[in-house]
C-alpha cells in the first residue's frame, strides 16, 4: 500500500518551454504532498509543500512563479516548470504523507533535462 | 539553521560484513527519523524509521539507533549483500509533528559492497 506514482520518469524539453510533472497517490488520499529536487551527486532539497485545496508553500529561494504547483484533488499534485532553462535540469521527486504524519512515501522521480 | 550531515561520503565493506552509517542532526525538535536507500536514477526507497520516543528499532537485517542527547542517528546493516550497494540518506522531520512540514535530508553515504 501507500504507493505514489510519478510521471513522466524522463523528459527532455527545449529552453523556454514548460513541463508538467504529475504525482498521484494510488491507494490512499494525500492531503499533503511534497516536491523535492536533487542535483547530481547531491541530496534531496525540499522545494515546496502542496496542500489539497490551498496554495502551496514554497521554501526560501524557490520561485513560486517558475515552479507552479497544483493540488486540486486528494490524489493528484502537479509541478509545472515554466520557461525552463538548462539550470532547471535536475531530478524532481514527489512524496506524500500517509498514516497521519508518520508515514512517508516517495515517487520514482522525474529526470528533467533542458536543452 | 537546520542541518543534517553524514560523517563519511563513501563506505566500503566486504560482502557479509556488517556496516554502520552515521548521521548527525541539529534540530532538537525533530521527532521523526527515516533512513532511505537510493539507487541511481530512482527515487528514495524506505528502509526503516524511528520516532523520538524510541532509541532503537530493528527490521530485517537493519537496525536504527537514535541518540537524542547528542542528536545522532545510525543505520546498521547486517550481513551486507551486493544488492545493498547504493547511496543511503538519513532524513529528519523539520520539527515536531512527524513529517508534516517535510523532511531534511542528509548529504548521503555511498555504500559499496566489495565481493
Amino acid at each position: 500500500g501507500a504507493v505514489v506514482s510519478q510521471h513522466p520518469s524522463r523528459v527532455i524539453c527545449k529552453s523556454g518551454t514548460s513541463v508538467k510533472i504529475e504525482c498521484r497517490s494510488l491507494d490512499f488520499q494525500a492531503t499533503t504532498m511534497f516536491w523535492y529536487r536533487q542535483f547530481p551527486k547531491q541530496s534531496l532539497m525540499l522545494m515546496a509543500t502542496s496542500n489539497e485545496g490551498s496554495k502551496a508553500t514554497y521554501e526560501q529561494g524557490v520561485e513560486k512563479d517558475k515552479f507552479l504547483i497544483n493540488h486540486a484533488s486528494l490524489t493528484l499534485s502537479t509541478l509545472t516548470v515554466t520557461s525552463a532553462h538548462p539550470e532547471d535540469s535536475s531530478f524532481y521527486i514527489c512524496s506524500a504523507l500517509f498514516e497521519s504524519n508518520y508515514g512517508y512515501t516517495f515517487g520514482s522521480g522525474t529526470r528533467l533535462t533542458v536543452v | 539553521g537546520e542541518s543534517v550531515g553524514l560523517h563519511l561520503p563513501t563506505l566500503s565493506v566486504q560482502e557479509g560484513d556488517n556496516s554502520i552509517i552515521n548521521c548527525a542532526y541539529s534540530n532538537s525538535a525533530s521527532d521523526y527519523f527515516i533512513w532511505y536507500k537510493q539507487e541511481s536514477g530512482k527515487g528514495p526507497q524506505f528502509i526503516i524509521d524511528i520516532r523520538s520516543n524510541m532509541d532503537k528499532r530493528q527490521g530485517q537485517r537493519v537496525t536504527v539507533l537514535l541518540n537524542k542527547t547528542v542528536k545522532h542517528l545510525s543505520l546498521q546493516i547486517a550481513a551486507t549483500q551486493p544488492g545493498d550497494s547504493a547511496v543511503y540518506f538519513c532524513a529528519v522531520s523539520r520539527g515536531a509533528g512527524g513529517g508534516a512540514d517535510g523532511l531534511t535530508f542528509g548529504k548521503g553515504t555511498h555504500l559499496i559492497i566489495q565481493p
